[in-house]
This record gives C-alpha cells, sequence and structure tokens, in this order.
C-alpha cells in the first residue's frame, strides 16, 4: 500500500524558512517522480514542484522559484522542500504526491497523495 | 500565464449524469487529469491522459479533450461523488490547475 506523510509545517515568520519532509513507503521512491501541491484556506489546488525519480531533474511554480527547493534522498525513500524567503501568501497546507511516471513527460499525473502539513506565515 | 476555467459548481440529482468541464487555450494539444478531493482527504486522480481511469475508479467516471475543453463526466451520480474536482494540465514543464468545480448531490 502506497503511503506518504508529510512533516514538518508550523507557524514561521515573513521571510524566514522552513523545510518540509515527506516520508513515503510501499512503492519503489527511485522509481517515481514526487511533486509538492498546496491548497490555500478556501482556494483551489496550486503546483509547486516537482523531482525527476531517475534524472533529478526539477520544476517549480514562477510563484516560488528561487525561494524553495525540492529534493529527495532515494535512499531514505524521503521528498523534502526547503522553503526560505517565505511570504504570507505562501501559508497553505501543503500536499507531497507521487507521479505517475518515473521521468516527467505531459502525459505525468499525480497518483497517490499525502494528507498534507500545514505552514502559516504570520509576523 | 495559462489559465484553466471551471464552473465553480455543479449540481445534480442522485443516478443522473453530471459533466464537469475544464477551458483552456487549445486544450485538446494538451492531457487532462482530473482529481476528486473531500473535505478531510487527499485528493483522488480520477482520470489521467485525458480519458485513463486509474485502477480502482469506476467505469461510470470518464473524460474527454476537445477544442478547447475536456469534460469530467460521472454517471449514475451518487452521494459518495460529492466534493470538489479539479482539471490539471502541464504548461511548458509547469503544473497548472484549473480553479475547481464543487459538485453537490442534491
Amino acid at each position: 500500500e502506497v503511503q506518504l506523510l508529510e512533516s514538518g509545517g508550523g507557524l514561521v515568520r515573513p521571510g524566514g524558512s522552513l523545510r518540509l519532509s515527506c516520508a513515503a513507503s510501499g512503492f519503489t521512491f527511485s522509481d517515481c517522480a514526487m511533486t509538492w501541491v498546496r491548497q490555500s484556506p478556501g482556494k483551489g489546488l496550486e503546483w509547486v514542484s516537482t523531482i525527476n525519480g531517475i534524472t533529478g531533474s526539477t520544476f517549480y511554480s514562477d510563484s516560488v522559484r528561487g525561494r524553495f527547493t525540492i529534493s529527495r534522498d532515494n535512499s531514505k525513500n524521503t521528498l523534502s522542500l526547503q522553503m526560505d524567503s517565505l511570504r504570507a501568501e505562501d501559508s497553505a497546507t501543503y500536499h507531497c504526491a507521487k507521479d505517475r511516471l518515473g521521468n516527467w513527460n505531459d502525459g505525468d499525473a499525480f497518483d497517490f497523495w499525502g494528507p498534507g502539513t500545514m505552514v502559516t506565515v504570520s509576523p | 500565464s495559462y489559465e484553466l476555467t471551471q464552473p465553480p459548481s455543479v449540481s445534480v440529482s442522485p443516478g443522473q449524469t453530471a459533466s464537469i468541464t475544464c477551458s483552456g487555450d487549445k486544450l485538446r494539444d494538451k492531457y487532462v487529469a482530473w482529481y476528486h478531493h473531500k473535505p478531510g482527504q487527499s485528493p483522488l486522480l480520477v482520470i489521467y491522459q485525458d480519458a485513463k481511469r486509474p485502477s480502482g475508479i469506476p467505469e461510470r467516471v470518464s473524460g474527454s479533450n476537445s477544442g478547447n475543453t475536456a469534460t469530467l463526466t460521472i454517471t449514475g451520480t451518487q452521494a459518495m461523488d460529492e466534493g470538489d474536482y479539479y482539471c490539471q494540465t502541464w504548461v511548458s514543464r509547469t503544473g497548472v490547475f484549473g480553479g475547481g468545480t464543487k459538485l453537490t448531490v442534491l
């Protein structure tokens, strides 16, 4: 059974940093691209970043590029998101998701999701 | 930036057919996925590559993509189908979600 469990959320001041983690199990982690998707309170889903499983290539939304860094440790089946220079608009529940594919292509989709961890950016 | 437009809400009677649209420029040239998100649960992939169903998704859930509009169709709608539905595509290696549609089964 595929399981994804995020951790590391919390309250942080604007301009601060936070590191999210996602523990994965139930599938061959290194074979799959992984993604972070967030949902702000009362808003819809927003794609944040994807990292390929095989090549390790990374992709970011314009809203987080240069501030967030996605990474993975295939030996520990762990996905991470380092979030720096946080802003109020980054407040959201952050979900990690397993991609259908090992390396991204335009037919990719997210076939399993974690429950999410909440990040609040406030003075 | 590229936008996907969904109706904010759709209502349907139990047993009837629900159709949720997702519009975007030349969307027919892109693959579309659909996700079902119930309150307190993780989102669930219900359609990928326009019309393919993941394992465990019933045949009464189907998808299509033509022109500038992708459509998610649920036949024989049940109370368990209520929730938010999001379409999603890729543009220049960037993921794009629609704004979401709240499906209510009256």
